[in-house]
């Protein structure tokens, strides 16, 4: 009955690699989040999608591509892969209007 | 702009003494504001949050919060620390009339509890 799931939960590539996060939420939210937290674990967010429309897109290199076929399911697609995207990826969801985000369990990605 | 600075990057106290983390806020609305839990290796559990109803905010594990406008701090409390309560904690400010729902974290601050 977990709320808000990810996959894999640990990511290792190499550089140059596409890979990608899965995201899936069963709340019945409508708005889903992707958050990047860096070594010092500092979390800042990435895109924000709701009813499947993109919300905020915060300045991410167009390597990063989200996608989100419904609107329980909130992908996360890297091309080719950088040592500086090394961090844990962290998805979210929360109703409309309401701040109060859910957050998943990460997925530490490490490009080698 | 919204922003959230947390004042100690690391606290340590002692099992059974008082935890005081503390946070400052700077937002041109009346900001949502929210106290997150970040377990080592593990996602972020939400403490309690801060949404222009009572100033004073309980949440989960014996925390609370209080809401100060004029000092635009929102520090969280709790009266006698756990071994369990050590982790990160992070402060975050949110523009409750923002579509898109962004939330503006602090840096974190890291509690450690000694026996």
């Amino acid at each position: 009955d977990t709320a808000v799931s990810q996959t894999p939960k640990y990511l290792v590539t190499q550089m140059g690699n596409d890979k990608s996060i899965k995201c899936e939420q069963n709340l019945g939210h409508d708005t889903m989040y992707w958050y990047k937290q860096d070594s010092k674990k500092f979390l800042k967010i990435m895109f924000s999608y709701n009813n499947k429309e993109l919300i905020i897109n915060e300045t991410v290199p167009n390597r990063f591509s989200p996608k989100s076929p419904d609107k329980a399911h909130l992908n996360l697609h890297i091309n080719s892969l950088e040592l500086g995207d090394s961090a844990v990826y962290f998805c979210a969801s929360s109703r409309p209007s309401y701040n109060e985000q859910f957050f998943g369990p990460g997925t530490r990605l490490t490009v080698l | 702009a919204q922003s959230v600075t947390q004042l100690d990057s690391h606290v340590s106290v002692s099992e059974g003494t008082p935890v005081l983390l503390r946070c400052n806020y700077s937002s041109s609305y009346s900001p949502s504001l929210f106290w997150y839990v970040q377990h080592p290796n593990k996602g972020l559990q939400l403490l309690l949050k801060y949404t222009s109803a009572a100033t004073l905010v309980k949440g989960i594990n014996g925390f609370e919060a209080e809401f100060k406008k004029s000092e635009t701090s929102f520090h969280l409390t709790k009266p006698s620390a756990h071994m369990s309560d050590a982790a990160e904690y992070f402060c975050v400010v949110s523009d409750p009339y923002n579509q898109g729902g962004k939330l503006i974290f602090g840096q974190g601050t890291e509690l450690s509890v000694k026996p």
